[in-house]
């Protein structure tokens, strides 16, 4: 079934850690996008990609980074995690067609302690 | 670039009252206006979206009306229900190669 992924689902990691979270679609879309999100409150975009080779920072502005080299997968990598990136982090997907909707994964819901 | 303001944060109603969630864009050139849904614990999904040359779409309890001049877009749900109890997000955008701009949501709790 064609759906958007992501994992971990729940990560607790301490101070200073690299991480990477991952996000794949089986949707065969072009544009992914990053959202930060703390529970019921606002989406921030962070990250965003267009096509393979392509990313932009989003409008929140953000210490992790990501990379698009394959159309499937955006990973989102923070070198070193701080408790101030405790939050949740919502990945989506959208078509090429115009007024195409964005499809979102699961999320992820990260503890820095 | 765009910015869009959504009123009000919260709301409470009670079943079988109707809600109306607002919103305004500021960048004239915005065509796609799409509302999306958060339940608790689950991801956004899209409930009902419309585009800058049509006024109004219904779907059974949901309805999107969008006043262009006034660059403004209202949410209105009829005969609430419990189940109707969620965070709805308002968005914006110029079309597919643009990203969409959310406005910070409205908590809706439908009260049995």
């Amino acid at each position: 079934e064609a759906d958007i992924y992501q994992t971990p689902r729940y990560l607790v990691i301490g101070t200073g850690k690299k991480i990477t979270l991952e996000c794949s679609q089986t949707m065969g879309h072009d544009k992914m996008y990053w959202y930060q999100q703390d529970p019921g409150m606002e989406l921030h975009l962070i990250h965003y990609s267009y096509g393979v080779n392509s990313t932009e920072k989003g409008d929140l502005s953000s210490e992790s980074t990501v990379s698009r080299i394959r159309t499937e997968h955006f990973p989102l990598t923070l070198e070193s995690a701080r408790p101030s990136h405790t939050s949740q982090y919502l990945c989506a997907s959208q078509g090429q067609r115009d007024y195409n909707e964005q499809f979102f994964g699961p999320g992820t819901r990260l503890t820095v302690l | 670039g765009e910015n869009v303001e959504q009123h009000p944060s919260t709301l409470s109603v009670q079943e079988g009252d109707s809600a109306v969630i607002k919103c305004t864009y500021s960048d004239s050139a915005s065509n796609y206006f799409p509302w999306y849904k958060q339940e608790l614990g689950k991801r956004p999904q899209l409930i009902i979206d419309i585009r800058s040359n049509v006024g109004e779409k219904k779907d059974q309890r949901i309805a999107v009306t969008l006043n262009k001049t006034a660059k403004h877009f209202s949410l209105h749900i009829t005969e609430t229900q419990p189940e109707d109890s969620a965070v709805y997000f308002c968005a914006a955008s110029k079309g597919s190669n643009y990203k969409l701009t959310f406005g910070k949501g409205t908590l809706l709790t439908v009260n049995p």
